[in-house]
């Protein structure tokens, strides 16, 4: 069966400084693996998706950053944390790309101090 | 672009049936989906509407209809662990979350 890992669960961060999240899938090959942010009782806002090694699609302009250095890992990214940037980070899986049976992990609670 | 629209709370009684509504626009259409979230969790997936209808799973039900851009999630015999958050879904490669809506459950 299928699996998706993420970490860490939580975190706190000094304003400026990098941030690194993974999230690795198991059990399928070549998802497509998506990247969300929910603020404090918010909705999901989609910031990355990806499709396939090295093939990563920036929906909000921040400076966060995405990478998939394997077909199954997907690695979002900041170098410079900012206050904005807390929230509830949540990286999913789908097989067919059709929001049909969107898998998520377990997600990481980041906040910025 | 995308957008979806559903109430942000909606209270009902155990037991008790409730309807959650979502109407969305999009420049293309491949289904609308359903996810439930429990506080501090991640959202889990429920159902999907690719055609109109009403598709039963269990307890829950969701509708569609592709001609009114509008879909509702049914929930019947409400149980308090039903107490959660509810996001409508629409999009292809990929999905748009509506802002979802706080189920709350009175004994």
């Amino acid at each position: 069966s299928q699996t998706i890992h993420q970490w860490p669960a939580t975190l706190v961060q000094p304003v400026g400084s990098p941030l690194s999240l993974e999230c690795t899938v198991e059990g399928t090959s070549n998802p497509n693996l998506y990247w969300y942010r929910q603020a404090a009782g918010r909705g999901l806002q989609l910031l990355f998706y990806s499709v396939g090694i090295g093939q990563i699609s920036s929906e909000v302009p921040q400076n966060l950053s995405a990478s998939r250095p394997q077909d199954r890992q997907f690695i979002l990214s900041s170098k410079k944390l900012l206050l904005s940037d807390s929230g509830f980070y949540l990286c999913a899986w789908s097989a067919t790309g059709t929001g049909y049976g969107y898998t998520f992990g377990s997600g990481t609670r980041l906040t910025v101090v | 672009g995308q957008s979806l629209e559903q109430p942000s709370e909606v209270t009902a009684v155990e037991g008790a049936i409730v309807q959650i509504n979502c109407t969305y626009q999009t420049s293309g259409f491949y289904g609308l989906s359903w996810y439930q979230q429990h506080d501090g969790g991640a959202p889990t997936f429920l159902s999907y509407n690719a055609l109109d209808g009403l598709e039963e799973t269990g307890r829950f039900s969701s509708f569609l209809s592709r001609s009114d851009s509008y879909g509702y999630l049914l929930l019947q015999e409400l149980q308090m662990k039903d107490s959660a958050s509810y996001f409508c879904a629409v999009g292809d490669d990929k999905i748009i979350f509506g802002k979802g809506t706080r189920l709350h459950i009175l004994p």
